[in-house]
Parts: structure tokens; sequence; C-alpha cells
């Protein structure tokens, strides 16, 4: 079964503080994708970060990073220097690659940026 | 030029109703899909199309029928419309991955359907 699971329904970061985003998958494919999308209040889905389950290094994109750690199965996704216009709805996503395109995501946290 | 388009944007209507939502991509993707977000924000794939070819199809009652004219089109009809369709519809559409499970998905902005 392919399950992606976010514990975190809410979290707070102050501005320019550090955030850690959690998320665990459980899949038995060997080769597989992990991103992240974040979805502000304006609704639409926006790519942020991908992982190759091959990847040997963490993937970044500027202020995003992904802390992969094949073995405990998580894909965290780590904020630096939050602004207020990281507040919004991240979605971790799972796509493994026997399973012809299909992407499995979790239920979502919602992060607020304090001023 | 928007890469993954979806209209209408906002769609209310009585329930009992048959409504379309049309998605057009220009990003010469392979792949298109169909997502219904619910009031919980959850995700849940519903339909996708390979080089107009059916490829998923989650459990979605048969009012829901997509149609993919062309590789950049995939639209979605839907009949009988009832109270529990209420959703936010999100189109998208990916590549063939340069390597396993690297599919990025575009999404469209999303079409908010109420039904009253």
């Amino acid at each position: 079964a392919q399950k992606i699971t976010q514990t975190q329904p809410g979290m707070f970061v102050q501005e320019k503080e550090a955030v850690t985003l959690d998320c665990t998958y459980d899949t038995s494919d060997p080769s597989y994708g992990l991103f992240w999308y974040k979805q502000p209040s304006s609704g639409e889905m926006i790519f942020l970060i991908y992982q190759g389950s091959y990847d040997q290094q963490n993937a970044t994109e500027g202020r995003y990073s992904l802390n992969f750690q094949k073995a405990r199965k998580s894909a965290n996704l780590v904020i630096s220097a939050s602004q207020l216009g990281d507040s919004a709805m991240y979605f971790c996503a799972m796509s493994p690659e026997n399973t012809g395109n299909q992407f499995y995501f979790g239920t979502g946290t919602s992060l607020t940026v304090i001023p | 030029d928007t890469a993954v388009s979806q209209t209408p944007k906002y769609l209310v209507t009585q329930m009992g109703n048959d409504k379309s939502i049309k998605c057009e991509q220009n990003l010469g993707h392979d792949t298109m899909y169909w997502y219904k977000q619910d009031s919980k924000k959850f995700l849940k794939i519903m339909f996708s199309y390979n080089n107009k070819e059916l490829i998923i199809n989650e459990t979605v009652p048969n009012r829901f029928s997509p149609k993919s004219p062309d590789k950049a089109h995939l639209n979605l009809h839907i009949n009988s419309l009832e109270l529990g369709d209420s959703a936010v519809y999100f189109c998208a559409s990916s590549q063939v991955p340069s390597k396993p499970g690297a599919n990025v998905l575009t999404f469209g902005a999303g079409s908010r359907l109420t039904v009253l």
C-alpha cells in the first residue's frame, strides 16, 4: 500500500526563522519520487521541490530543502528564513515508478508565518 | 501564456444539473489528470489520461466522465450533480519523467464547484 503521512495539521513560525514540515511515506516500490507543493489561500498548487529515491544528495531549491532519510522513509521540507508569503498549506506527495504516474498526497500542513 | 488553464474557475449550480469543466495545457505534456480536493483539503486523483488514453480511473461515480479530444485537452463532465460533489477540481499535467518518479505535476488554478 502507498501512503503519505503529514502529522502536523498546523505550524507557526516567526518571520526569518527556519521551519521543518514533516512527511513520512510508505511504499514497497524501490523507485519513487517525493514532492512538496504549496497551496496559498488563493488556491493554486505550486510545485516546490522534488527528490528521487535514488538521489544521493538532498534536493535544494532556493530557501527550500528536502531532508531525505530513506531508511526512515521521511522527506521533511525545510524552509529557511521564513517570509510572510510562505503562509500557506503544504502538501507532501509521492509518485512510485510502477504505479502509472499515480500521485499520493498527504493531508497537508498549514503554515502560518508570524511577523 | 498560462501553462494549464481550466474553466470555469467558479461554478454554482443546482442539484441534478449536468456541468462540464474544461482543461487545456500548452506544455506539450503527455499525461493529464483530474484531482478532487474536498473541504478538508484532501487531494485525490480521479482520472489520468496519457496521449488520450485512460490509464487511471479511481473509484469515482460513473456520473463523472472525462473526455480527452487530444493530448492537450482533458474535460470533465458531471451528470446529475449531488451535494457531495461540491469541491475544488484541479486539472494537472505531467511529462514522461526523465528519471524514475520524476513526473512533476503542473496544476491548473482549480475550479470551485458548489452544488446547492
